[in-house]
């Protein structure tokens, strides 16, 4: 079965640079939601997105974008890179059944290290 | 190594043995839970979830129980093996919401 995939799966930037990270959700989802998680922590929940329109916002610094575009693939831009943004980035998609939630699914991530 | 309702970031237990993995919410609100698995580097994968109208739900090998009196939420191993050595974390959210919300992982470490 399809999974989500997460290109690419590793990063290395230097600081103020920008990157951009792509996520292809698992086919016929309509969630897709980005996660940030530290060494050691729990993951950090960015932003989200319902049918191409974003649906909540977490923890995400004003120096991140994110958009889902018209074949649901979504990508997190991120600019102004500092040291602390180094992390393991996850998307994970779902599909809201009847407006009911249902299993969301992970990548495999994209670790980013700054430098 | 069972530790029922307390919430340990660490769990050892001898191969075989079953296991109790607790994990506490604080938002009322929520109604949909899911219990996930992350290996070092890897994706959280997905265990078992359940919805807040049930109070238990069982998988292979996995049993999920969900406490709303008290927002306490646990997963059972039965005959843990070596291979479910990982970072175990519970999820939740609200209906109408598009946030799935993690609480604090536990590491089980399976001795053989």
């Amino acid at each position: 079965a399809a999974g989500v995939i997460q290109s690419p799966r590793h990063l290395i930037k230097e600081k103020r640079e920008t990157a951009t990270l792509k996520c292809y959700p698992i086919p016929r989802h309509d969630t897709v939601y980005w996660y940030q998680q530290g060494p050691g922590q729990d993951p950090q929940f960015l932003i989200s997105f319902y049918e191409k329109m974003q649906s909540d916002k977490g923890s995400i610094p004003d120096r991140f974008s994110a958009q889902q575009f018209s074949d649901y693939h979504s990508e997190l831009n991120m600019s102004s890179l500092e040291l602390g943004d180094s992390a393991l980035y996850f998307c994970a998609s779902s599909l809201r059944d009847r407006g009911l939630n249902t299993e969301a699914f992970f990548g495999q991530g994209t670790r980013l290290t700054v430098v | 190594g069972e530790s029922v309702g307390l919430h340990l970031p660490t769990l050892s237990v001898q191969e075989g043995d079953n296991s109790i993995i607790n994990c506490a919410y604080s938002n009322s609100a929520s109604d949909y839970f899911i219990w996930y698995k992350q290996e070092s580097g890897k994706g959280p994968q997905f265990i078992i979830d359940i919805r807040s109208n049930m109070d238990k739900r069982q998988g292979q090998r996995v049993t999920v129980l969900l406490n709303k009196t008290v927002k306490h939420l646990s997963l059972q191993i039965a005959a843990t093996q070596p291979g479910d050595s990982a970072v175990y974390f519970c999820a939740e959210k609200e209906r109408d919401d598009y946030k799935l919300s993690f609480g604090a992982g536990t590491t089980v470490t399976v001795r053989a």
